[in-house]
């Protein structure tokens, strides 16, 4: 799987969008960007992917780059409760292989 | 809908002692991932089963470490001889695998083994 690259850590006030980026320049055309979160002693949470096309749901919106060689997560109003450690993924589209998580980016939301 | 299932959430064990993990996936997945995150670590790839086959063990421990998924019943994870290294949280996720790699995982809580 391509390798993916985040900053380590990211602050951002209460109310206000988290907006966190990935880069995977080595994506191939077959590659599904996922990401998910985990917050403290719980497992981790999905939150969205896509392929080529920006995505949007209830938890948060997905913008990749025409050239798909990075993303970004934005979640449009934080909460406290969205502190966690973001994992921005890349994974094989045609087998249901295993995700391989690197060191993800640390959100910490500022009351 | 319940999700991912693991038992139990907390287990304590002696050293050389035998842990066994479980998992009981979602409704209709057939497709089970276990991961391990040691403490202020990442987490870490270990074993994919689908029902009755390991599809990828790349990531256990050659020794010690065995993970099944039977026709009926849970999967499981068993830890024999356990050493205080093995200490971590131990995930289980799900998918219901369709064969196009955009099924996400969906994890559960973990079980955290404690070696005294």
């Amino acid at each position: 799987d391509a390798k993916t690259t985040q900053p380590p850590s990211m602050d951002c006030a209460e109310g206000r969008a988290a907006n966190l980026p990935c880069n995977h320049s080595t994506i191939s055309g077959n590659e599904y960007v996922y990401w998910y979160r985990q917050i403290h002693s719980q497992g981790p949470q999905y939150i969205i992917h896509g392929l080529k096309n920006n995505e949007t749901n209830e938890m948060a919106s997905l913008i990749i780059t025409e050239d798909r060689k990075s993303s970004t997560l934005i979640l449009p109003h934080a909460t406290l409760r969205d502190t966690a450690v973001y994992y921005c993924i890349v994974r094989v589209a045609n087998r249901d292989d295993k995700i391989i998580f690197g060191k993800g980016t640390r959100l910490h939301i500022l009351p | 809908n319940a999700g991912v299932m693991q038992n139990p959430r907390h287990l304590v064990r002696r050293r050389g002692q035998e842990a066994r993990l479980r998992c009981s996936p979602m409704k209709g997945h057939s497709h089970v991932y276990w991961y391990r995150q040691l403490p202020e670590e990442g987490l870490k790839f270990m074993v994919y089963l689908q029902k009755e086959n390991i599809i990828d063990e790349s990531g256990m421990p050659k020794e010690r470490f065995s993970a099944e998924f039977p026709k009926e019943g849970p999967s499981i994870l068993r830890i024999q001889q356990v050493v205080r290294g093995d200490s971590a949280a131990y995930f289980c996720a799900s998918s219901p695998g369709t064969g196009a790699g955009n099924s996400p995982l969906h994890f559960g809580n973990g079980t955290r083994l404690t070696v005294t």
